[in-house]
Parts: structure tokens; sequence; C-alpha cells
């Protein structure tokens, strides 16, 4: 079965306005990742939060990892935060390889 | 530090050829993964070292792909002979000791096989 799904898989926003992304997965983890895709293809660390609260500026990431998922806020979203974002989890009976969700796209427009 | 480097960042080459990617990772990081994305299969890992050592290769596509890490500073992973179905972008990543640590990833080679 799926074991990280991410929603939504697209999104579309207007610059200022707040989003929240969703991960979950099938089994307990003992890493999660959020990366950001950026236009030149490049995959940019944005938390490692395999449970918790982080805050980075006007980015936020909660996982609850007994309810096995995982949210991404952005708020005040700009042009530049425009890309693919990403979820990848490391399962405890998988040896640490990390597991990506497909991602959803964000644009955002001026 | 350098952060994990990967070369080349770009490689086109014709079908049949051998293509060599190369990976150095991030200096104390004692474990490296390769993993590839494209259109059809998202990011998917085709096999991790740890202390030099293959741990899982499962992801490896098939036998015209082969991975080695001679020394904890240096990985590469080979493809001969090469097919146009290989096209993707290959990424490399190192990780602290720990299996639950952060993993970090290099810049990525965008492979185009003609």
């Amino acid at each position: 079965g799926i074991q990280v799904e991410q929603s939504p898989p697209d999104l579309i926003l207007q610059e200022g306005a707040n989003s929240t992304l969703r991960c979950n997965f099938s089994d307990s983890v003992n890493n999660l990742q959020w990366f950001h895709q950026n236009p030149w293809g490049q995959l940019i660390n944005l938390f490692y939060i395999p449970s918790g609260t982080k805050q980075n500026g006007r980015l936020s990431a909660t996982t609850v990892a007994t309810e096995r998922y995982s949210l991404l806020y952005i708020s005040s979203s700009q042009t530049t935060d425009s890309g693919v974002y990403f979820c990848a989890v490391s399962f405890w009976n998988q040896g640490g390889k990390l597991i990506f969700g497909q991602g959803t796209e964000l644009s955002v427009k001026p | 530090d350098a952060g994990v480097i990967q070369s080349p960042r770009h490689e086109v080459t014709e079908m049949g050829q051998e293509v060599t990617l190369r990976c150095k990772p991030i200096s104390g990081h004692n474990s490296l993964f390769w993993y590839r994305q494209t259109m059809m299969r998202g990011l998917e890992l085709l096999i991790y070292f740890n202390n030099n050592v293959p741990i899982d290769d499962s992801g490896m596509p098939e036998d015209r792909f082969s991975a080695k890490m001679p020394n904890a500073s240096f990985s590469t992973l080979k493809i001969q002979p090469s097919e146009p179905r290989d096209s993707a972008v290959y990424f490399c990543a190192s990780r602290p000791p720990g299996q639950g640590n952060e993993q970090f990833f290099g810049p990525g080679t965008r492979l185009t096989v003609l």
C-alpha cells in the first residue's frame, strides 16, 4: 500500500496567503524530513522533524508521530516559495533509507 | 562545510555508452545514499552504503547499474551500457552516524541518454 501520501498534489496561492501541506505515513518513523525542490531542481532541507513542532521564519512544521502525519505551514507566501514540497520518511524497520511522497506542487502568484 | 558534492552536474550521452556519476559526502558522515528522480516514479532509493559497505541495493534497477564506495569520501554510480530510460536526475545524499538522523542532499546530476 501507499507508504507516504502528500496532499494536496497541487496548490495555487496568491502572494501573502497562508497554506498547510499534509503528509500521512503508514508506519512508525525514526526520521521525517520536509524538502523544497526549487525551480533549478535542488532539494533544500526545510525541517528534520520526526516528532514535535519547529519553526523557521515563515515556515513551521508539526509531526504527530502517534497519529502518523506531519503538517508544513507556510505563512505570508512569496513567489519564491513556488516549487515542489516533498515529505520523506524513514521507517524503523527499513534501515534508514528515505521514502518520498509524490510532492505538493505550489505556485504562488504575484 | 562544502556540503555533498556531485559531478558532473549535467551529462548528455548516447545510448550504449558508459556513464559514471561521482559523489563526495560531507566529512564525518558515514552513510551515503544514491536516489533517482523521474517523472513517472518520483524520488526513489537506488542503493545505500554504511561505513563504505553496501547495505541495501534493492532499488538498483538491473545489472547495468553498479555502485562503489572505495573510501569514506568518495562514491561512484556507473551505468553500462546506458539506455534512454535511464534519463533522470541522480541525487547523492549523506548522513551522520545514527539511523534516524537527517540526510543532506547534493545538487544532483541530470543525465540525458539519447
